[in-house]
Formats: C-alpha cells, sequence, structure tokens
C-alpha cells in the first residue's frame, strides 16, 4: 500500500485566488510528521510546512497552512492568495518515529497559477 | 540560500568515466541521504548514513559509491553509469530520526 497518495497530477489557479492540495497517508505509527515540499522548475526542493501527528492545531506558515483531519489521515496544503512564483511541483511526504530516516513522498502535484 | 551545498550543480560524462558528487552540510545534522529524481517523480531514496555509518541502501546498483568522510560531507562516487543513471540528484540532511529534510540544490547529471 501507498504510504502517501497525492491524486492531483496538476492543478491551475487564477492568481490571487486560494487552492487546496490533496494529500492523504497511510500508517500505524501513532507518531509521526507529515511535510510539504514545493520543487520549482530550477530543482530544489524547498521545505514549506510541517504537521507532527501529536500537534492539535493546524499548521500554519504565511500563505501555507496545513488541513491535518488525523481519522481521516489527510494532510491537504491550502496556498492562500497564489502567486505567479507558486508555479511548481508540490510533493507531500512523511516520517514515521518507528522508521527513523525513512522518508515516504508522494508522487506530487504540479500546480499552476494563470495570470 | 540553502545550506546544503552540492557541487557540481551540472556534470556530462561518458559511460566509463569516473566521476563525484560532494554534499556539504554546516547544520550539524547527524544524518544525510542520497536521493535519484526523474522529471516529474518523487525523489528516490538510494542512501542513508546516520553518524556516519551507512544505514539504509536501497539495492543501488555497486557503480554508485556513497562515502561518508565526516559528519559534514558526503560523497557520491560514480563509475560506469549508464545513459539512464541521467538524473538530478539530490543530497539532504537531517537531525537524525527527526525533523524535516533540509535539501541542496541538485547536481544534474548526463551520462552520454
Amino acid at each position: 500500500a501507498q504510504k502517501i497518495t497525492q491524486t492531483q497530477p496538476g492543478m491551475f489557479v487564477q492568481e490571487k485566488e486560494a487552492v487546496t492540495l490533496d494529500c492523504t497517508y497511510d500508517t500505524s505509527d501513532p507518531s509521526y510528521g507529515l511535510f510539504w515540499y514545493k520543487q520549482p522548475s530550477s530543482g530544489e526542493m524547498i521545505f514549506l510546512i510541517y504537521q507532527g501527528s501529536y500537534d492539535q492545531q493546524n499548521a500554519t506558515e504565511g500563505r501555507y497552512s496545513l488541513n491535518f483531519q488525523k481519522a481521516r489521515k489527510s494532510a491537504n496544503l491550502v496556498i492562500s492568495a497564489s502567486q505567479l512564483g507558486d508555479s511548481a511541483m508540490y510533493f507531500c511526504a512523511m516520517r514515521e518515529h518507528f522508521t527513523g530516516n525513512q522518508f515516504y513522498f508522494g508522487t506530487g502535484t504540479s500546480l499552476t497559477v494563470i495570470p | 540560500d540553502t545550506e546544503v551545498t552540492q557541487t557540481p550543480k551540472h556534470l556530462v560524462m561518458g559511460m566509463t568515466n569516473k566521476k563525484s558528487l560532494k554534499c556539504e552540510q554546516h547544520m550539524g545534522h547527524r544524518a544525510m541521504y542520497w536521493y535519484k529524481q526523474k522529471a516529474k517523480k518523487p525523489p528516490e531514496l538510494m542512501f542513508v548514513y546516520s553518524y556516519e555509518k551507512l544505514s539504509i541502501n536501497e539495492s543501488v546498483p555497486s557503480r554508485f559509491s556513497p562515502e561518508c568522510p565526516n559528519s559534514s560531507l558526503l560523497n557520491l562516487h560514480l563509475h560506469a553509469l549508464q545513459p539512464e543513471d541521467s538524473a538530478l540528484y539530490l543530497c539532504a540532511s537531517s537531525q537524525d530520526r527527526v525533523g524535516e529534510l533540509f535539501f541542496g540544490e541538485g547536481s544534474r547529471l548526463t551520462v552520454l
């Protein structure tokens, strides 16, 4: 079974609008972390936001927020007020306490912001 | 500015060449990683070093040989590569067993 599932290969959003990128995960470890990364065409993987499994509140970092629904095992990324520079690949990832230094990545979502 | 530095940024090599990719971090991280990434695909884990010891080897062909000379440096030695090995090679580091991955800008490898 896939540890991380991203079901949206490609998404389009109008500039200044909000967009939600979906991510679901599968784990039996009660302690885990969820991460979102942005990868522009230049190739660098940029860390955006982190949510711990025991965190009570949804994580936020500037225009990025993580909609964490633990019972549904989902960790969707919300980008508010989209900008042209947000056009990139976005990867959801998970790290389990039990497996330590093994990170599981989803297949990614390609986001295009339309002017 | 990325805190994980990779060199070279671009590398073109023939199938009989020997080359090395280098990675350096000064964040005190004790876990260091090599990933291979093809276009529009997620990164694929190759190797993980934890406290300078190889802890994960994802059945990578022996033409790729990792080396961790000290806690700040990670090398990937390349020998007799195939054209299908052409990819973006990403180095990353993290605290051991916790926290996020910090990636370098990557080394884009082309094998002719």
